[in-house]
């Protein structure tokens, strides 16, 4: 089955930790993004990146990095400096550069602080 | 702040009603606008999409109306029916790699 897994499916963190999503895809896309979803306020993206090696930001990448080691996988780590996230995380991909942006997206993970 | 303004925020449709959501967006950069629609607890999914040189798409009982000069586009959903009930996102892509989203409006079709 192609498509893009993430996990956990829920996750908490404690007061000064970080925390790491997991978020692997198999659809051999170049192009990778994380969203974060609060209600009432959309997807807003949180980073994205191109092609492996390579990462920018987003509209709200304080509090937050990634790594794009493989081209399969694009882990968020959710540092302890993003006082506020608690939210619904996304992980998408795309074919990326001129083949368009049609964005699959996986089931996400829904990220509670204790 | 929202670069795609979407409305209403949620809305109530009886079987075989017509649901309407409505966008507007100011950057005349957008080229493409895809709807999305998610179910509780996953991910969104591309449901349909329309270029700004087309004034109307139709796939199924989902339609797309698109004004370029007013710089607005509404889903309608034809004969809606309970497992439409989702939340329906608008988007506006401004390159190859960055997607501008609506709010959401969250549908409940009543049987």
């Amino acid at each position: 089955d192609g498509g893009i897994t993430q996990s956990p499916k829920y996750l908490f963190r404690k007061e000064g930790q970080n925390v790491t999503l997991s978020c692997e895809q198999n659809l051999n896309h170049d192009a990778m993004y994380w969203y974060r979803q609060d209600p009432g306020q959309g997807l807003r993206l949180i980073y994205y990146s191109q092609i492996v090696n390579d990462f920018q930001k987003g509209d709200i990448a304080e509090g937050y990095s990634v790594s794009r080691e493989k081209k399969e996988s694009f882990p968020l780590t959710v540092t302890s400096a993003q006082k506020n996230p608690t939210a619904f995380y996304l992980c998408a991909s795309s074919i990326g550069g001129t083949g368009g942006n049609i964005q699959y997206f996986g089931a996400g993970t829904r990220l509670s602080v204790l | 702040q929202q670069q795609v303004k979407q409305s209403p925020q949620s809305l109530i449709v009886q079987k075989g009603g017509i649901s309407i959501i409505n966008c507007a967006y100011e950057n005349t950069a957008f080229d493409y606008f895809p709807w999305y629609q998610q179910f509780p607890g996953k991910g969104p999914a591309l449901l349909i999409a329309i270029r700004p040189d087309v004034s109307e798409k139709k796939e199924g009982r989902f339609t797309i109306s698109f004004n370029k000069s007013a710089k607005q586009f509404s889903l309608h959903i034809m004969d809606s029916q309970p497992g439409d009930s989702a939340t329906y996102f608008c988007a506006a892509r401004e390159n190859d790699y960055k997607l501008s989203f609506g709010a959401g409006t969250t549908v409940t079709v009543r049987a």
